[in-house]
C-alpha cells in the first residue's frame, strides 16, 4: 500500500526566502507524482506534474524534482512571495494494478510580508 | 476554472433534506472522481468512475449515492446525513490510458462546502 508523507506540516518563511517542501513516498512503482496547491477552503490547483521517467519540471520560480529509486520528491520555491501562501499537496500516482492516486497530507505555507 | 465545474459552491442542509452535488468536465477526460477533505485530514477518495462506470467504492455509506450519466457528468446524491459529514466536496477528472503522457494529471473543481446541521 502506497503511503505519502510531507514534511513539514507548516512552514513559515519571510518574503523572498528561497524554500523547499519534501514529498516521500513509500512504493516506487508510480507513473507520475503531481503538487498541487490548496487556498483555505478551495479546490486543488496543478503546479507541476512529473513523470517517473524524469528528473524534475521547471514552471516559473517553482521546480519539482523526483527522486524515484529514493522515494522523494521536493517542490522548491524561489524567492516566495505572500501569495504563496496556501497548503501544497504532493499525489503519487501508482502504478500497480488500477489506477490509484494516493495524496500526501500537505505542507500549509505561510510567507509573511 | 480548471475545466471541472462543480456546483453549488455552498450548501447548507439539515439531517432529512435531500440534495445533490454536481461535477461537471468538458476536458475530454474518462474518469471522474469524487474525494471527500475533512478538517485536518487527508483527502479521502470517495467514489471512482471510468466511462460512466463505477470502478471504485472506498466502503463509503449508502447515505451517499453517486450517479454517472455520462463521462462529463457526475452526482453525489445526498440524504439522512449526519453533522460529521461536514467537509468540502471535490470532484476531479482524469484521461486514463494516458498515464504516461507528459500532460497527464488530476483536475479539480472548486469544491462543495458542506455543512450539516
Amino acid at each position: 500500500k502506497q503511503e505519502v508523507t510531507q514534511i513539514p506540516a507548516a512552514l513559515s518563511v519571510p518574503e523572498g526566502e528561497n524554500l523547499v517542501l519534501n514529498c516521500s513516498f513509500t512504493d516506487s512503482a508510480i507513473y507520475n507524482l503531481q503538487w498541487f496547491r490548496q487556498d483555505p477552503g478551495k479546490g486543488l490547483t496543478s503546479l507541476l506534474l512529473i513523470q517517473s521517467s524524469q528528473r524534475e519540471q521547471t514552471s516559473g520560480r517553482l521546480n519539482a524534482s523526483l527522486d524515484k529509486s529514493s522515494g522523494r520528491s521536493t517542490l522548491y520555491i524561489a524567492a516566495s512571495q505572500p501569495g504563496d501562501s496556501a497548503t501544497y499537496l504532493c499525489a503519487v500516482l501508482s502504478s500497480g494494478g488500477y489506477q490509484k492516486v494516493t495524496f500526501g497530507t500537505g505542507t500549509k505555507l505561510q510567507v509573511i510580508p | 476554472e480548471t475545466g471541472v465545474t462543480q456546483t453549488p459552491r455552498h450548501l447548507v442542509m439539515g439531517m432529512t433534506n435531500k440534495k445533490s452535488l454536481k461535477c461537471e468536465q468538458h476536458l475530454g477526460h474518462n474518469a471522474m472522481y469524487w474525494y471527500k477533505q475533512s478538517a485536518k485530514k487527508p483527502l479521502e477518495l470517495m467514489f471512482v468512475y471510468n466511462f460512466k462506470e463505477q470502478t471504485e467504492n472506498n466502503s463509503v455509506p449508502s447515505r451517499f449515492s453517486p450517479e454517472c450519466p455520462n463521462s462529463s457528468h457526475l452526482f453525489l446524491h445526498l440524504h439522512t446525513l449526519q453533522p460529521e459529514d461536514s467537509a468540502l466536496y471535490l470532484c476531479a477528472s482524469s484521461a486514463l490510458g494516458a498515464e504516461l503522457s507528459p500532460n497527464y494529471g488530476y483536475t479539480f473543481g472548486s469544491g462543495t462546502r458542506l455543512t450539516v446541521v
